[in-house]
Parts: C-alpha cells; structure tokens; sequence
C-alpha cells in the first residue's frame, strides 16, 4: 500500500526567505505527482504536477522536482510571501487513485 | 474554464434527514470523485465515477449515496448520517486517467455539520 510522508508538518518562516518543503512515497511505480495548496476550509489548489518521466517543473515561484527512484519530491518556494501561508499537499497517482500525504502547514510572517 | 463548482457551501442536518451534495464542472471530464477530509487530516477518496459509472467504492457506509446522472454532475445523497460523518466534502474531475500528464481539479467543498 502506498504511503506518502511530508517533512514537516509545520513551518513558520520571516517572509522572504527561501524553503523547500518534503514529500516521500513508498512505491515508485507512480504515473505522476501533484502539489496541491489549500486555505484553511478551502478546497484544493493545484500548484504543480511532475510526470513520472519528469524530474522537475516550475511556475512562478515555485519549482518542484522529483526523485521516482528514490520516492522523493521537494517543493522550492522562493522569496516567500505572507501570502504564501497555507497548507501543502503532495499527491501520488497510480490508475485513478491520488495518495495523499499529510501535508505541511506553511506560516510566512510579514 | 478549469472550475469544479460545488453546492451547498455549507449544510448543517440532523442525523434523520436526508439531504444531498451536488458537484458540476464543464471541461468535459468523465471521471469524477468525492472526497472526505477531516480537520487538518489529507483528502480520503470516497467514489470514483468512470464514464458515468461507478468505479471505485473505497469501502463506504451506505449511508453515503454517490449518484452520476451526466457527465457534468456528480451528486452526494445522505441519509442518517452520524456527527462523525462531519467533514468537508470535496469533488474532483480529471480526464479519464491513462495518461501522465492527466490531473485531478478540484471544487471548494461543502462543509458538512451533522447534529
């Protein structure tokens, strides 16, 4: 059964600083990755996704990249905002299943 | 258009009413999902719907009625629901899985209270 971890589960950084949050997965056979953002009560923001033949891809700010063999992802924030304060997710997918981890709770402070 | 929509916002109910979820998005996918995420816990899949048919039942209580009537709508029935069945609902929709690229959009949720 997959499992996937996020390091940490909590952050609090002074705005501007550059972070790299986590993601493991225990089964590398994946078809591709999703980092998600999501506001308190809110539903799910779709930042990235990385296909399983991808090491990496970027919006804006952020850069994710992934390591299938060694089931591992990182979400680079750079600069960050207080705007940037939410929960975030990662997300494996194998045929129509998305696993979610844990996600880390991000606090940018002005 | 990339927007899952959902209705209503919020529902407060008791444990013998029934009442439903509903979940819409055009951007002509035909697989849909509903998802149950507790407080500061991830998204649990509850339903997967393929082509307008059920796919995948991750083991639901009963007291949950997934129902599929096109390929826009995706409605949640609940009937004799239990407080610990509160919880934000979520809706997903994606283009039927089979390729890397394929990603899963998601509805801002109904935020469900049972008393």
């Amino acid at each position: 059964k997959q499992e996937v971890t996020q390091i940490p589960a909590a952050l609090s950084v002074p705005e501007g600083e550059n972070l790299v949050l986590n993601c493991s997965f225990t089964d590398s056979a994946i078809y591709n990755l999703q980092w998600f953002r999501q506001d308190p009560g809110k539903g799910l923001t779709s930042l990235l996704l990385i296909q399983s033949s991808q090491r990496e891809q970027t919006s804006g700010r952020l850069n994710a990249s992934l390591d299938k063999s060694s089931g591992r992802s990182t979400l680079y924030i750079a600069a960050s905002q207080p705007g940037d304060s939410a929960t975030y997710l990662c997300a494996v997918r194998r045929y129509s299943m998305l696993t979610f981890g844990g996600g880390t709770r991000l606090m940018v402070k002005p | 258009d990339t927007e899952v929509t959902q209705t209503p916002k919020h529902l407060v109910m008791g444990m013998t009413n029934k009442k439903s979820l509903k979940c819409e998005q055009h951007m002509g996918h035909r697989a849909m999902y509903w998802y149950k995420q507790k407080a500061k816990k991830p998204p649990e899949l509850m339903f997967v719907y393929s082509y307008e048919k059920l796919s995948i039942n991750e083991s639901v209580p009963s007291r949950f009625s997934p129902e599929c009537p096109n390929s826009s709508l995706l409605n949640l029935h609940l009937h004799a629901l239990q407080p610990e069945d509160s919880a934000l609902y979520l809706c997903a929709s994606s283009q039927i899985p089979g390729t890397d690229s394929y990603e899963q959009y998601f509805g801002p949720g109904t935020r469900l209270t049972v008393t």
